[in-house]
């Protein structure tokens, strides 16, 4: 069965640094991959996808993710993180039916001043 | 009021309290969800409607009752929970149902059983 690990529950930056969060998958096929945030006292929100053609995916808020089939990953960048970044990074594989999503864990990150 | 609105915000209930959440979306949208997000274990789906006909179960206790009157409005009835069933309740929509098709949701009720 298809899962999602996302190896880091916390990170910690300094407002103005590079950012990436870590996101694992196991599936057979070519996957459909996504990356929701959810800020404190909201509902998840999309960053971005990727179902096929550019390994590197743009999103809104200056996010992109970058997809490497040889490591089963497509971890989320964002080159200067803004204190209002700070919230929880949700990574998600469709399953193999099709049918609806699998999330990991959550990284939930924080924006030092 | 726009996207995705969950009522209430926060609910404590007893054991033997009966309670239902509502979810309303103003997106147009014909497939509706309910999914669990606790503190232990990532986001789970719960249920699954499309045009007011549940689609999924996933393996959710009879104790969790959905209903969807019409493709704007989820319910999510609740009876005799356990305080394991504290969790934070998103509702969610999208256009169609597919899974790749982006779900708008919305802010949740923080459900806290006693």
């Amino acid at each position: 069965a298809q899962s999602v690990t996302q190896p880091d529950i916390h990170i910690t930056v300094s407002e103005g640094a590079s950012l990436e969060l870590r996101c694992n998958y196991s599936y057979g096929a070519t996957p459909y991959l996504f990356w929701y945030v959810q800020s404190p006292g909201q509902g998840l929100q999309l960053l971005l996808k990727y179902f096929s053609g550019d390994t590197l995916v743009q999103g809104i808020k200056g996010f992109e993710a970058e997809f490497k089939r040889s490591q089963s990953s497509f971890n989320l960048r964002k080159p200067s993180v803004h204190w209002s970044d700070a919230a929880e990074y949700f990574c998600a594989v469709v399953n193999n039916a099709g049918n609806m999503l699998t999330f990991g864990g959550g990284t939930r990150l924080m924006v030092k001043p | 009021e726009t996207g995705v609105t969950q009522t209430p915000r926060h609910l404590v209930m007893g054991m033997t309290n009966k309670k239902s959440l509502k979810c309303e979306q103003h997106l147009g949208h014909n497939a509706m969800y309910w999914y669990k997000q606790s503190a232990k274990k990532p986001l789970e789906l719960m249920f699954v409607y499309n045009f007011k006909e549940q689609t999924e179960n996933n393996s959710v206790p009879s104790r969790f009752s959905p209903e969807c009157p019409n493709s704007s409005h989820l319910f999510l009835h609740l009876h005799t929970l356990q305080p394991e069933d504290s969790a934070l309740y998103l509702c969610a929509s999208s256009g169609r149902l597919a899974a790749y098709v982006e779900q708008f949701f919305g802010p949740g009720t923080r459900l806290t059983v006693l």
